[in-house]
C-alpha cells in the first residue's frame, strides 16, 4: 500500500539555523499538507499546497516557513532561522483531492537547543 | 471559529471492555468529521470518517463513530477492545467550505491492559 514517507526522522538543530523536513507524498496525490505537534499539545495546521502553490495556511506558517515541491516527488518545508519554539513533531500529508482523505506520514522530530 | 474538544486526555480500559471516546466540535457551519490513530511511533492513520448521509459511520478495527448535529458530538466507540487498541486516538473536523485544512482535538490516549 503507498504511503507518505518523510526524512528525516529526527533532526537537532542549534537556534538559528535552517532546516528542512523532506516529504514524499503518495505518487497520484496532488494536495500536500505540513501540520506540526509540540509536545502534549494538539496536532496545529501549518499549510497546504496545490497547484505548485499555497492554497491555506495558519498564523504559525509566518515568514521564516516556506514550502517547495523541488521535483516531481518531494514535498519540503524550511525553517529559516529556528527558535526554541519550532521544536516538535512535524507530520506531512496528502491527498487526492481538496475534500479526500489526508495520508499522514510518520513525522520528523525536531528539536532545537 | 471550529475548535475540537476531546473531553478525555486518558482512557484506562480492561481487554475485551466497550470503550467510547468523546469528542465535541464547535462550528456554525457544516463540517466533515474524522478520527485518526496514532499508534507508537507512527503516523496518524484514519479510522474513519463522516462527510454525509448515515449518522453511524463504520471503520477499520471494529471502531465506529455515530455523528450527532444537535448535540456536536461525533464519540468514537468499539464493543471490545483488544490491546492492540493501545494508542492515541485524535478526532478532527475539516470546514469544507473556508479549506481543507484539519482542526484537531488535543487526543485521548487509550490503554488496554489484561
Amino acid at each position: 500500500e503507498p504511503e507518505v514517507t518523510q526524512t528525516p526522522s529526527h533532526q537537532v538543530t542549534q537556534m538559528g539555523q535552517e532546516v528542512i523536513l523532506r516529504c514524499v507524498p503518495i505518487s497520484n496525490h496532488l494536495y500536500f499538507y505540513w501540520y506540526r505537534q509540540i509536545l502534549g499539545q494538539k496536532v496545529e495546521f501549518l499549510v497546504s499546497f496545490y497547484n505548485n502553490e499555497i492554497s491555506e495556511k495558519s498564523e504559525i506558517f509566518d515568514d521564516q516557513f516556506s514550502v517547495e515541491r523541488p521535483d516531481g516527488s518531494n514535498f519540503t518545508l524550511k525553517i529559516r532561522s529556528t527558535k526554541l519554539e519550532d521544536s516538535a513533531m512535524y507530520f506531512c500529508a496528502s491527498s487526492t483531492g481538496g475534500r479526500e482523505t489526508q495520508y499522514f506520514g510518520p513525522g520528523t522530530r525536531l528539536l532545537v537547543l | 471559529a471550529q475548535s475540537v474538544t476531546q473531553l478525555d486526555s486518558q482512557v484506562p480500559v480492561f481487554e475485551e471492555a466497550p470503550v467510547e471516546l468523546r469528542c465535541n466540535y464547535s462550528s456554525s457551519v457544516s463540517v466533515y468529521l474524522f478520527w485518526y490513530v496514532q499508534y507508537p511511533n507512527q503516523g496518524l492513520q484514519l479510522l474513519l470518517k463522516y462527510l454525509s448521509g448515515s449518522t453511524l459511520v463504520k471503520g477499520i478495527n471494529g471502531f465506529e463513530a455515530e455523528f450527532n448535529k444537535s448535540q456536536t458530538s461525533f464519540h468514537l466507540r468499539k464493543p471490545s477492545v483488544h490491546i492492540s487498541d493501545t494508542a492515541e486516538y485524535f478526532c478532527a473536523v475539516c470546514h469544507y467550505q473556508a479549506g481543507t485544512a484539519l482542526i484537531f482535538g488535543k487526543g485521548t490516549t487509550l490503554s488496554v491492559s489484561s
